[in-house]
Order: C-alpha cells, then sequence, then structure tokens
C-alpha cells in the first residue's frame, strides 16, 4: 500500500472555529510532513515529525498545532485562523529524514477555506 | 526563501513533442528531486537524481544535473495530452542534522491533444 489517505477532502470552517486535518499511511514511514500550498506557488513545508517526534518547525504559528499520535497517523489541529490560511494543505511520508533524502509520498491534500 | 528557481513558468507544447523544464538553486545540494502536480491534488515522485549523478533516465523522462551551475533539467520525450501538469523541483539541503526538502518555484505545462 503507497497511499497516503488525507481526510476531509474539502473543509470550511469560520475564524472562532476549532478543526483537525488527518493523515494516514501504512508503508512503515518514520517521517511525516505538513506542507501548505497557496495557489499558483509551490508547497511550502510547514512540520516534519521524525520517528514520532517533532523535528522541524517552520515559524509556523501557533494556531496551527501539529499532533503525531503514532507511527501511521498526523494530525492537524486548527484554531483561531485567518482568512489568509486558506489553502491546499497536504500530508507527505517518506522512508526517513536523517539518513538522506528519500522520496516523499504525498496525500491528496485538504482544501480548507477560512471565512 | 525558496531554493529552486524553473523556468520556464509556464510552458505550452502539441502532443508528441519534447519538453523541456529547468531548475535552478542556491547552495549545495545532495539530491534533486523532481515532482509532479494535477491541479488541486497532491504530488507524485518521479525521479531522484543524487549529487553525484549527471544524468537519469525512467521511461520517457531524463534529467540531468550540473553541481558546477546549480543547475538540473527534466526532459519529457513524445508528451502526451496526460502530461498535462505543474512539475517541481526539490532540493535538499541540511538543516539542524535533518535533510529539508524544499520545493522549487515550478513549471505549469500544457500538452495539447
Amino acid at each position: 500500500d503507497t497511499e497516503v489517505t488525507q481526510t476531509p477532502k474539502h473543509l470550511v470552517m469560520g475564524m472562532t472555529n476549532k478543526k483537525s486535518l488527518k493523515c494516514e499511511q501504512h508503508m512503515g514511514h518514520r517521517a511525516m510532513y505538513w506542507y501548505k500550498q497557496k495557489a499558483k506557488k509551490p508547497p511550502e513545508l510547514m512540520f516534519v515529525y521524525s520517528y514520532e517526534k517533532l523535528s522541524i518547525n517552520e515559524s509556523v504559528p501557533s494556531r496551527f498545532s501539529p499532533e503525531c499520535p503514532n507511527s501511521s497517523l498526523l494530525n492537524l489541529h486548527l484554531h483561531a485562523l485567518q482568512p489568509e490560511d486558506s489553502a491546499l494543505y497536504l500530508c507527505a511520508s517518506s522512508q526517513g529524514l536523517r539518513e538522506g533524502s528519500y522520496e516523499q509520498y504525498f496525500g491528496p491534500g485538504t482544501r480548507l477555506t477560512v471565512t | 526563501s525558496q531554493q529552486g528557481e524553473e523556468d520556464p513558468q509556464a510552458l505550452s507544447i502539441q502532443e508528441g513533442e519534447n519538453a523541456t523544464m529547468n531548475c535552478s538553486y542556491k547552495t549545495s545540494i545532495n539530491n534533486l528531486q523532481w515532482y509532479r502536480q494535477n491541479s488541486g491534488r497532491g504530488l507524485v515522485h518521479l525521479i531522484l537524481i543524487r549529487s553525484n549523478e549527471r544524468e537519469k533516465h525512467s521511461g520517457r523522462l531524463r534529467v540531468t544535473l550540473d553541481t558546477s551551475k546549480k543547475s538540473s533539467s527534466l526532459l519529457i520525450t513524445a508528451s502526451r495530452a496526460a502530461d498535462t501538469a505543474s512539475y517541481f523541483c526539490a532540493t535538499d539541503a541540511a538543516s539542524g542534522g535533518y535533510q529539508k526538502v524544499t520545493f522549487g518555484t515550478g513549471t505549469k505545462l500544457q500538452v495539447i491533444p
């Protein structure tokens, strides 16, 4: 199974809402990533987990809170977002992180709209 | 700032023609990867070339890497309408003991049937 799944596919939320994005992979990968992608732009790295520990935080605002409950799951908790946070949120996984660059497997993304 | 800059930003060709996309980067790398993204979807890994390699092939794809010029190119031969997508180069750099991958600006390819 080389699939990374993300739920939901689409999410509309108000600025006072609390919601969560979910990501799951069953490839035994030990590194998982969250990216944010605005229209016509490349993906921008937000967070990286390696062996279920947060390894990289790209100075992301605290209204985004990642969580890695186990090696297969990655969540992104959202609270008090701003309209400019509307974007495609992509999850990815790879074999490892410290060992060098491995190809990343991406999920289909969650299209988030903040109203 | 982004590691990779790609050109052209957009490319439109007829089916059957070859498509070439270029990527330039700023700092030393260990590897360079190319990804493809269909509109509004996740990215798909195409090929990885290591810094000690100069050329790599995969099916209709040919990637070159010139570390002295800090540049790479992706050639798609005999293009098909299904190749229509955005293509991104991705370079890695050491970041606190980890390899962090940064995506370039991307080339939007349209293949006209």
